[in-house]
């Protein structure tokens, strides 16, 4: 079946970088996008951008240019989220979610990522 | 950017009733209108797109309806498994926006 696998929960300082991975299996990696969604704590959903698994160009949604980064590893059928510099207001639940015409399904069982000192 | 306004904040239901979310675009967006459904601690799953769609393996008694700015989900008979928060999305225009949320409590 369709499934998107992401890595574990991640402790960070901030300053420190993290790299989240989403490895998707069930389908033929390169058919569709594969974006990113934030969720604050107790928030709603945010999306982050996307990427295209054919070319690996990325696409930023306004406020995760800089220090977020998209990336593949086709070979694996793999897409990875990287988070420079982190700060404490990038905690935060991560999911990738494959895009079909719009919509995304299905969604990674989401990466928390905590920013504490 | 497109903004989308879910209403209400949260709505209380006996099982067995029936509720309806609504969602509202800043503007016409057409049909391009998905729902999810998250339960604490879990993923979104999607329930609906195309505005009136149901995504594979998603029950009769959840239904979707509007276009242009105005939505709605409906959940004819609520069950113990449908409560939790419902977010609509729109795909019409980039950046993707989604509304705030609707959680679905037991009244």
């Amino acid at each position: 079946q369709v499934q998107l696998v992401q890595s574990g929960s991640e402790l960070k300082k901030p300053g420190a970088s993290v790299k989240v991975s989403c490895k998707a299996s069930g389908y033929t990696f390169t058919n569709y996008a594969m974006n990113w969604v934030r969720q604050a704590p107790g928030q709603g959903l945010e999306w982050m951008g996307w990427i295209n698994t054919n070319s690996g160009n990325p696409t930023y949604a306004q406020g995760f240019t800089g220090h977020f980064v998209f990336s593949l590893d086709t070979s694996v059928s793999t897409a990875y989220l990287q988070i420079n510099s982190l700060k404490a207001e990038d905690t935060a639940v991560y999911y990738c979610a494959r895009e079909l015409v719009g919509w995304f399904d299905p969604w990674g069982q989401g990466t928390l990522v905590t920013v504490s000192s | 950017e497109i903004v989308m306004t879910q209403s209400p904040a949260t709505l209380s239901v006996s099982p067995g009733e029936r509720a309806t979310l609504s969602c509202r675009a800043s503007q016409s967006v057409s049909s391009n209108l998905a729902w999810y459904q998250q339960k604490p601690g879990q993923a979104p799953r999607l329930l609906i797109y195309d505005a009136s769609t149901r995504a594979t393996g998603i029950p009769a008694r959840f239904s979707g309806s509007g276009s242009g700015t105005e939505f709605t989900l409906t959940i004819s008979s609520l069950q113990s498994e449908d409560f939790a928060v419902y977010y609509c999305q729109q795909y019409s225009n980039w950046p993707r926006t989604f509304g705030q949320g609707t959680k679905v409590e037991i009244k």
